[in-house]
């Protein structure tokens, strides 16, 4: 069945830099759009990024323009975000998620990894 | 980014039905039929239910069903079951390409 994996989280001190990523097996990953959602603790959805299914396409949200990437590599069935100058305010749980429409990476997130978690602080 | 307005909490008893809405603007929920929801369970990630306005993914049950009119979509749980008690999202696509999620209800089955 089609999983989704991430990892990369943990501990950062504020403006460091951290990459996650995210494993994808069980489907043919470079034709869907991918997004990162991150819930801070006791707090709502935020949606963080998309990628298109061949990368041509990649929206931020406001609070991580500028300091986030987000990147796929379709050869290795794997996403990306590169997150850089870290604050507090980014401390979340970061899940993936798949788009359920191919190609069109806007129309819902079918199936989430499970999260992982950063935390930045001194 | 703003969020999309839900509200906090709704509750109903067992069998009942409950709607929870979901209001934006012409940019976002107006605009464009991408719309979906969200069910999560504490501790547990997200699980959409509905996309596209109102659309239900496979093995979602139909007793869940929602709806569009305006800058407001809605969604319905008819015949609530203990299991559904959990927090609802909805999330919409805007205009400049960005998607944005509502704040979350936390539905209470009584």
């Amino acid at each position: 069945q089609v999983q989704l994996v991430e990892s990369g989280g943990g501990v950062v001190q504020p403006g460091r830099s951290l990459r996650l990523s995210c494993a994808v097996s069980g489907l043919t990953f470079s034709n869907y759009g991918i997004h990162w959602v991150r819930q801070a603790p006791g707090k709502g959805l935020e949606w963080v990024a998309a990628i298109s299914y061949d990368g041509s396409n990649k929206p931020y949200a406001d609070s991580v323009k500028g300091r986030f990437t987000i990147s796929r590599d379709n050869s290795k069935n794997t996403l990306y975000l590169q997150m850089n100058s870290l604050r507090p305010e980014d401390t979340a749980v970061y899940y993936c998620a798949k788009s359920i429409v191919p190609t069109h990476y806007y129309c819902g997130m079918d199936v989430w990894g499970q999260g992982t978690t950063v935390t930045v602080s001194s | 980014q703003s969020a999309l307005t839900q509200p906090a909490s709704v509750s109903g008893s067992p069998g009942q039905s409950i709607t929870i809405s979901c209001t934006g603007t012409s940019s976002d929920v107006g605009g464009f039929d991408y719309v979906s929801w969200y069910q999560q369970h504490p501790g547990k990630a997200p699980k959409l239910m509905i996309y596209e306005v109102t659309n239900r993914p496979s093995g979602v049950p139909d007793r869940f069903s929602a709806s569009k009119s305006g800058n407001t979509a809605s969604l319905t749980i008819s015949g609530l079951q203990a299991e559904d008690e959990a927090d609802y999202y909805c999330s919409s696509y805007r205009s400049s390409t960005t998607l944005v999620f509502g704040g979350g209800t936390k539905l209470t089955v009584l």
